[in-house]
Parts: C-alpha cells; sequence; structure tokens
C-alpha cells in the first residue's frame, strides 16, 4: 500500500462547478499537507499548504486536513477553465526527514466553457 | 526573479548510453531536490542536498544514478546505462532553509528522458 492514495481521476466538470479534491494517507507523521497544481508539460507549483489539522481558505479555494482520518481535501469554488490541471497532493513530516515530499498520484482536471 | 531552471527539456538516448542532466536552482537555495515523476505518477524522490553535500540518497533507485553539486549551486544528475525503465520526467526543487518552519520548494519545469 502506498503512504499516499490519490483517485488519478480523469475528472471533468463544466465551468462554474465546484470541484472536491481528495487523498488519503496512512502515515501519522505526516505533519504538513500540500496541494500542488501541474499544467501539462511544466513543473508543479504550490496552490496551499496547511499545518496539522483545520481549515485554510485562498480566494476559490479550501483545503481541509482530518488527520483523525488520514484525510485531506481541496475544494475548489467557481471553477475556470483555466483551473484545469492535474491536481497533486503532497505530504511531509515535521522532524526526520522533514525535506521529502510525498506526492499522490495527481487527479486530471478538466473545466469545460 | 529567475525560477529553476532544468536542461536539456527532452533527451531521447538509447539503451545503455549515459546522459547527465543539469539543474540551475533559484540564486540563495542552498537545498536542492531530484524527484522523478513517471508517467501517470506523482513526483517520487530522489535525492537532497544541502550546499553541497547530498544528505539523503535514499530515492536513488540504484547505483547506476549519481548526482552532484560541486560548488553548492547547479547539480548534475547523472545515469549511467540507461534503461527503458528510466523513461520518466527528472524534476528538481530547489527551497531557501531560512527560519520559517515551512519552506516551499519550487519545481523546476523538469527533463523528458525517453530511451529507446
Amino acid at each position: 500500500q502506498k503512504e499516499v492514495e490519490q483517485d488519478p481521476g480523469p475528472l471533468s466538470v463544466p465551468e462554474g462547478a465546484i470541484v472536491s479534491l481528495n487523498c488519503t494517507y496512512s502515515n501519522s507523521a505526516f505533519q504538513y499537507f500540500m496541494w500542488y497544481r501541474q499544467y501539462s508539460r511544466k513543473g508543479p507549483e504550490l496552490l496551499m499548504y496547511t499545518y496539522s489539522s483545520g481549515n485554510k481558505e485562498d480566494g476559490r479555494f479550501t483545503a481541509q486536513v482530518d488527520k483523525s482520518s488520514k484525510y485531506i481535501s481541496l475544494f475548489i469554488r467557481d471553477s475556470q477553465p483555466s483551473d484545469s490541471a492535474t491536481y497533486l497532493c503532497a505530504m511531509k513530516r515535521e522532524r526526520g526527514s522533514n525535506y521529502k515530499l510525498t506526492f499522490g498520484k495527481g487527479t486530471l482536471l478538466t473545466v469545460n466553457p | 526573479g529567475a525560477g529553476v531552471s532544468q536542461t536539456p527539456s527532452n533527451k531521447v538516448t538509447e539503451k545503455g548510453k549515459y546522459v547527465e542532466l543539469r539543474c540551475d536552482p533559484i540564486s540563495g537555495h542552498t537545498a536542492l531536490y531530484w524527484y522523478r515523476q513517471s508517467l501517470g505518477q506523482g513526483p517520487e524522490f530522489l535525492i537532497y542536498f544541502q550546499g553541497t553535500g547530498a544528505a539523503d540518497d535514499s530515492g536513488l533507485p540504484n547505483d547506476r544514478f549519481f548526482a552532484v553539486r560541486p560548488e553548492g549551486s547547479v547539480s548534475t544528475l547523472k545515469i549511467q546505462r540507461t534503461e527503458r525503465g528510466d523513461s520518466a520526467v527528472y524534476l528538481c526543487a530547489s527551497s531557501s532553509p531560512g527560519q520559517q518552519t515551512y519552506n516551499e520548494q519550487f519545481f523546476g519545469p523538469g527533463t523528458r528522458l525517453t530511451v529507446l
């Protein structure tokens, strides 16, 4: 079993829809939870990160972490065609090998105009 | 300012050949990372440099892979006797140590390696 599981999709939604992306993980040592966006043939870029449990909001994006369930989510409101990309969840420890990001497979999202 | 750059952007080679992939990190970033992203997968950690030294090379798949960072800036990932299974996008990232508890890793565009 992989440390981080993410449904690869693909996910196709109409413009304006609310998108829900999620990951589960097995390593309870993970304390930082990130969402990266990766456009085709580009490197990942950080969207948001959350430390430990809780919610974080940034514009149309909301990240949620539920450590008791080992489950994280990213919600995108009022989705736009420019949001079409692969979304990767990533996690890392706070101590020890705290430089190493562990990624999910990524979910390919298409927002149709 | 300039981000992380990687050269070449694409590399096609034949099985058994030697390749070098280059990474130029963001100026002033002392930490540098290499990841490998196979088709349909997320990036997987290969190696981490702090300054000139490899602090953790536990992700390198075998001894055909080697990476250097002789002056603490540019890094080169070297792959000997390439195999078809080495085909992937090789991503480089860098970060600044700073005093903050979270240090964002900034990724380059990657080098797409194809081994025929």
